[in-house]
């Protein structure tokens, strides 16, 4: 079975600070995608980033990046120079491939406050 | 439609009534999925479906939950006899068939119900 876990539940943190929100996962299957999404207090799941499990490749987008590590399962997300409107809960979330479904296991989400 | 529309925003109901939520997916998105978000469980799967038929019923918790979607396009939520438990925000979401597996998901702001 297909698992996701976000140790972390809720970190506060001071505006400009970084931040990293840690995910770790679990699956059998050799071929998967990883997600990160962040739910605002408007309640919509915006989509941030999607990886497939054969691109470990890391990736910087203006105060996003992401490391993907295959062989400790974890799929970390950092924010740098954290702004207020970063404030939200995050999920990461992990992609069953079983042909068009797209079915997603999320972990509980990381609620992040970052304050003025 | 520019996005993914829920209706209605909030539901208060009486335990033991039905109700229905609605879901207006993106225009041309042939796939749609229904998950349930509740305090400490985080985002669950309830249903996935394909144009209108529904390949994937797997997380649907009971008999009393039951969905359709007509047309490829609306789709309906039913939850007959509500109970206490089933209070929760219901999302959908859709999404076009790209990528097998990987297909973003574009979500809604969700249908908060709460039973009495």
């Amino acid at each position: 079975a297909q698992k996701v876990t976000q140790a972390q539940t809720e970190i506060s943190v001071v505006e400009k600070e970084d931040v990293t929100l840690d995910c770790v996962y679990e699956t059998r299957d050799t071929t998967y995608y990883l997600f990160w999404y962040k739910q605002p207090p408007s309640g919509e799941l915006v989509f941030l980033i999607r990886r497939n499990s054969f691109d470990e490749q890391n990736e910087i987008s203006g105060r996003y990046s992401w490391n993907f590590q295959k062989s400790t399962s974890s799929f970390n997300f950092t924010i740098t120079a954290s702004q207020v409107v970063d404030s939200a809960v995050y999920f990461c979330a992990l992609s069953e491939l079983t042909g068009a479904n797209s079915k997603l296991t999320f972990g509980k989400g990381i609620t992040l406050s970052v304050r003025p | 439609g520019a996005g993914v529309s829920q209706s209605p925003s909030n539901k208060v109901t009486e335990k033991g009534k039905d109700v229905e939520l609605r879901c207006d997916p993106i225009s041309g998105h042939t796939a749609l999925y229904w998950y349930r978000q509740s305090l400490g469980q985080g985002l669950e799967f309830l249903i996935y479906f394909q144009g209108n038929s529904a390949p994937d019923k797997s997380g649907l918790p009971s008999d009393r939950f039951s969905a359709e979607r007509t047309g490829g396009s609306v789709s309906t939520l039913t939850i007959q006899r509500t109970q206490q438990e089933d209070s929760a925000v219901y999302l959908c979401a859709s999404s076009s068939r790209i990528y097998s597996g990987a297909n973003v998901l574009t979500f809604g702001a969700g249908s908060r119900l709460t039973v009495l």
